[in-house]
């Protein structure tokens, strides 16, 4: 079946870098886009950003400034990196796939990882 | 940006009993040249990841309980939960994937009354 889990730091300290990956199982990662989502601890979605096998990656404009997301197909994981962080970006962030360019809808996520920026 | 509201933030309804939850977009996600309403809705229980539920605003996705309907068009849209099950609380939460940036509704809890 298919799987994501987010691995990475869950304590990253105010103005570094938070990075995290997102492992693929039981699908290809190829022909589908691999999308970053958070939320805040009781609050609501949203989007940071998605990546196509091909490496085209498309982010939200209120993010747009901090955020990379990358792929390896080799080792079906995408990567998440958010600079200058702040307390706003503690959130849970979960990797999820959209089926397709016409189809944006998220229809298997993660875990979800707990990321809280704290010095 | 296309703004999503959804109404009420938090409903209690009896077990057996319907549940409505509104989700308003502040432009038309109505495609028109396919007729599709570029609408998804999500359950979320606590501790768990979003799981879709219904696509094109009216999908039900495979393995989603029947009792769960989707309804609208153009600005309006509607969850409808026909009778009410203990595993149905949660958060719910609407998407428009019309355009890019892709936003979600507040989300609207519901409880057993």
């Amino acid at each position: 079946q298919v799987q994501l889990q987010e691995s990475g730091p869950g304590l990253v300290k105010p103005s570094e870098t938070l990075s995290l990956t997102c492992t693929v199982s039981g699908v290809s990662i190829n022909s589908y886009y691999w999308n970053w989502i958070r939320q805040p601890p009781g609050k609501g979605l949203e989007w940071i950003g998605y990546i196509y096998d091909s490496g085209t990656s498309n982010y939200n404009p209120s993010l747009r400034s901090r955020v990379t997301i990358s792929i390896d197909t080799s080792k079906k994981q995408l990567s998440l990196k958010l600079t200058s962080v702040t307390a706003a970006d503690t959130a849970v962030y979960y990797c999820a796939r959209a089926y397709s360019a016409s189809q944006f809808y998220f229809d298997y996520w993660g875990q979800g990882t707990l990321v809280s920026v704290s010095s | 940006d296309i703004a999503m509201t959804q109404s009420p933030d938090s409903l209690a309804v009896s077990l057996g009993e319907r549940a409505t939850i509104n989700c308003k977009s502040s432009q038309s996600v109505l495609y028109s040249y396919n007729n599709n309403n570029y609408l998804a809705w999500y359950q979320q229980k606590p501790g768990q990841p979003p799981k879709l539920l219904i696509y094109w605003a009216s999908t039900r996705e495979s393995g989603v309980p029947d009792r769960f309907r989707g309804s609208g068009s153009g600005t309006d849209f509607a969850l409808t939960i026909s009778s009410l099950q203990a595993e149905d609380v949660a958060v719910y939460y609407c998407q428009q994937y019309y355009s890019n940036p892709w936003t979600f509704g507040q989300g609207t809890k519901v409880e057993i009354k």
